[in-house]
């Protein structure tokens, strides 16, 4: 049973800078498992912000960026606004039968 | 600019088939590019991928899921649609239809706003 690791919960200050983790189970974190991130505030659908590692999209805010460091995706968050508090979500492509995996999220609190 | 609507019972009984369709509009799902997909989420839960249907090259389901799932289209009305028999607790979700990017790897770039669905007597 293949797993995606995220942390549970994460407190930044505003004006802050944080990065949240995303790894598997089965290893390293490569590009090929072309790593996604989404973001979902309460009562709201998710929203993707990058996919393929980080190529962003156009919503997505300067400050956000993603990359792949010690085996895992990463998306680190620069000069936290308190808007940026939310669920992360990372998710992962493994191909065959299981195509996605999700991660657990990551509660991001501004405080 | 794609979008997509859910729809479908907000109450399914046990042992019973859980039916959702997805409405798109401002794209075809006949186009043959894109994979639509549904996803979706336990209360207060993450998110897990529960399908996805290519048009001109079949769907994917997720193994735990497989033999209760069916995902279909409808090119005439330009839906998708999830069927998920014997249905438990365990499905009561918020579900979601998605539709992928344009490059590879860019996965469920538009969400529908989600319908509950609740299982129960």
């Amino acid at each position: 049973q293949t797993v995606v690791t995220q942390e549970p919960s994460l407190t930044v200050s505003p004006g802050g800078t944080v990065t949240l983790t995303c790894a598997s189970s089965t290893g390293a974190v490569t590009s090929g498992y072309y790593p996604n991130w989404f973001q979902q505030k309460p009562g709201q659908a998710p929203r993707a912000l990058f996919y393929s590692t980080n190529n962003k999209h156009v919503w997505t805010p300067a400050r956000f960026s993603g990359s792949l460091l010690g085996g895992k995706a990463t998306l680190t968050l620069s000069g936290v606004q308190p808007e940026d508090e939310a669920d992360y979500f990372c998710l992962l492509y493994y191909g065959g039968a299981q195509r996605v995996l999700f991660g657990g999220g990551t509660k991001l609190t501004v405080l | 600019q794609v979008q997509l609507q859910e729809s479908g019972p907000g109450l399914v009984k046990p042992s019973q088939t859980l039916s959702l369709t997805c409405t798109v509009s401002g794209g075809s799902i006949s186009s043959g590019y894109y994979y639509w997909s549904w996803i979706r989420q336990h209360p207060g839960k993450g998110l897990e991928w529960v399908g996805s249907f290519y048009y001109s090259g079949g769907s994917y389901y997720n193994p735990s899921l497989q033999s209760r799932l069916t995902i279909s289209a409808d090119t005439s009305k330009n839906q998708f649609s999830l069927r998920l028999s014997s249905v438990s607790a365990a499905d009561t979700a918020v579900y979601y239809c998605t539709r992928d990017g344009f490059d590879y790897g860019d996965y469920f770039y538009y969400w529908g706003q989600g319908t509950l669905v609740t299982v129960s007597s």
